[in-house]
């Protein structure tokens, strides 16, 4: 069964500066993989999503993803964040061939400071 | 084209009771998919209908169950509440599920207080 680790529970940063929120995932067949982004009172919304092909992904408001598969990570980056950026963040895997029900890590925190 | 909705969005129960929460998919949509969220134990997958049917069901006991009509629409039911049920409840709906590829969209949840 695959599972998630998102290495940091809680990110702050200054406005401007650039983030990257890390997830590390464990799988023994190959995966699929999810950043959704989670605003105060609000649903889940996809970030991007990493399928095949390019291993760096991007994705809506700036962001983007690298996969690394010999680090097995999915790393989440944005070169200068916003105000509007402060939210939850959450890392998720499917593993190809089973269901499509994707595991998620347990979220980061990022706040971003005036 | 309208998002997912969730209905209530509060709700506040004492231990014992029961609770049914709602949930309409985007228009067109056949996939409805539960989860719970919690600060302990993050987001878990409670289960997913597709086409009237429960097609795949997380590690929760029996207390929770679910339902989908005929329209998609998806109802969850919790019977015998515990404090430990306290959580965001989070519906997502997709086209036709059953493909890692494809997006599924969240609803606003419903955030249910046991007391």
């Amino acid at each position: 069964a695959q599972s998630v680790t998102q290495l940091d529970s809680q990110v702050p940063v200054f406005e401007e500066a650039p983030v990257e929120l890390r997830c590390n995932y464990s799988s023994s067949v190959s995966v699929y993989l999810f950043w959704y982004v989670q605003y105060p009172n609000q649903g889940l919304q996809l970030l991007l999503k990493y399928l095949s092909g390019s291993t760096l992904v991007k994705g809506i408001n700036g962001f983007e993803a690298e996969f690394n598969k010999s680090q097995t990570s999915f790393h989440l980056r944005k070169p200068s964040v916003h105000i509007s950026d402060t939210a939850e963040y959450f890392c998720a895997v499917s593993e190809a061939g089973g269901s499509y029900i994707p595991t998620f890590g347990r979220g980061t925190s990022l706040i971003v400071h005036p | 084209k309208a998002g997912v909705t969730q209905t209530p969005r509060y709700l506040i129960k004492t231990r014992g009771q029961q609770v049914t929460l709602s949930c309409s998919p985007i228009s067109g949509h056949r996939s409805v998919s539960w989860y719970q969220q919690t600060p302990g134990q993050g987001l878990q997958f409670l289960f997913e209908y597709f086409s009237e049917t429960q097609r795949n069901k997380g590690n929760f006991p029996g207390r929770f169950s679910g339902r989908q009509f005929s329209n998609s629409r998806s109802e969850m039911n919790v019977s015998t509440l515990e404090l430990g049920d306290s959580a965001l409840y989070l519906c997502a709906s997709s086209l036709e599920g059953g493909s890692v590829g494809e997006t599924q969209y969240f609803g606003p949840g419903t955030r249910l207080l046991v007391l």
